[in-house]
């Protein structure tokens, strides 16, 4: 069965721009979850979404955002893109969106802004 | 929000010796996971733990739930250079700590 996947893996933009990433969940799982993940600040719950809904938000600037489609693949969109939002970022699948449900991480789409 | 705190932040040690790193928070927690993220990949879990008091071993990693769902600890024994990484603690809402970053050194 396949993992999660993310793309892209490596990402360079420009300061202003914008950037879209994707996220593929484990096959069946319909619960995905975005994360920022930084040196200085560890791991940041973005959003998540539960069949094409935004469950939970976290404490993020309306520049980011998020979809999820029929077939549970989701976005995340980061738009005007600061040097400060160069991280990593993870997409996590679950089941449902259930306290005690196993999460699956992807490896990540590493973004820099120059 | 159901902060989660994790010490140390970071730990070095030899190949062989144990160790024990924690996680804890003011709050309760339904459950609690541990993650490992080696570099350049994503964390990978560890284990759930769900009842308080518990204790669950993976070769010779061992995790404990503490008795009020508050905190947890998890102790690794004759530690390896493959041991080496970073460990994350998730409460049942996927908040995570911080994090340890383990280096083992051979």
């Amino acid at each position: 069965k396949a993992g999660v996947t993310q793309t892209p893996r490596y990402l360079i933009k420009t300061r202003g721009q914008q950037v879209t990433l994707s996220c593929s969940p484990i096959s069946g799982h319909r619960s995905v979850s975005w994360y920022q993940q930084t040196p200085g600040q560890g791991l940041q719950f973005l959003f998540e979404y539960f069949s094409e809904t935004q469950r939970n938000k976290g404490n993020f600037p309306g520049r980011f955002s998020g979809r999820q489609f029929s077939n549970s693949r989701s976005e995340m969109n980061v738009s005007t893109l600061e040097l400060g939002d160069s991280a990593l970022y993870l997409c996590a699948s679950s089941l449902e969106p259930n306290q005690n449900t196993e999460a699956f991480f992807g490896q990540g789409t590493r973004l820099t802004v120059v | 929000t159901q902060l989660l705190e994790q010490s140390p932040q970071f730990l070095s040690i030899q190949e062989g010796e144990n160790l024990t790193v924690y996680c804890n928070s003011s709050s309760v927690f339904s459950s609690l996971q541990w993650y490992r993220q080696e570099p350049g990949e994503g964390p990978v879990l560890l284990v759930t733990v769900v009842t308080g008091g518990e204790v669950k071993k993976l070769k010779r990693l061992t995790f404990q739930f503490g008795d009020a769902r508050k905190d947890s600890s998890l102790h690794i024994t004759a530690a390896q250079p493959g041991d080496t990484g970073l460990y994350l603690c998730a409460g049942g809402n996927m908040r995570f700590g911080a994090g340890t970053r383990l280096t083992v050194k051979p």
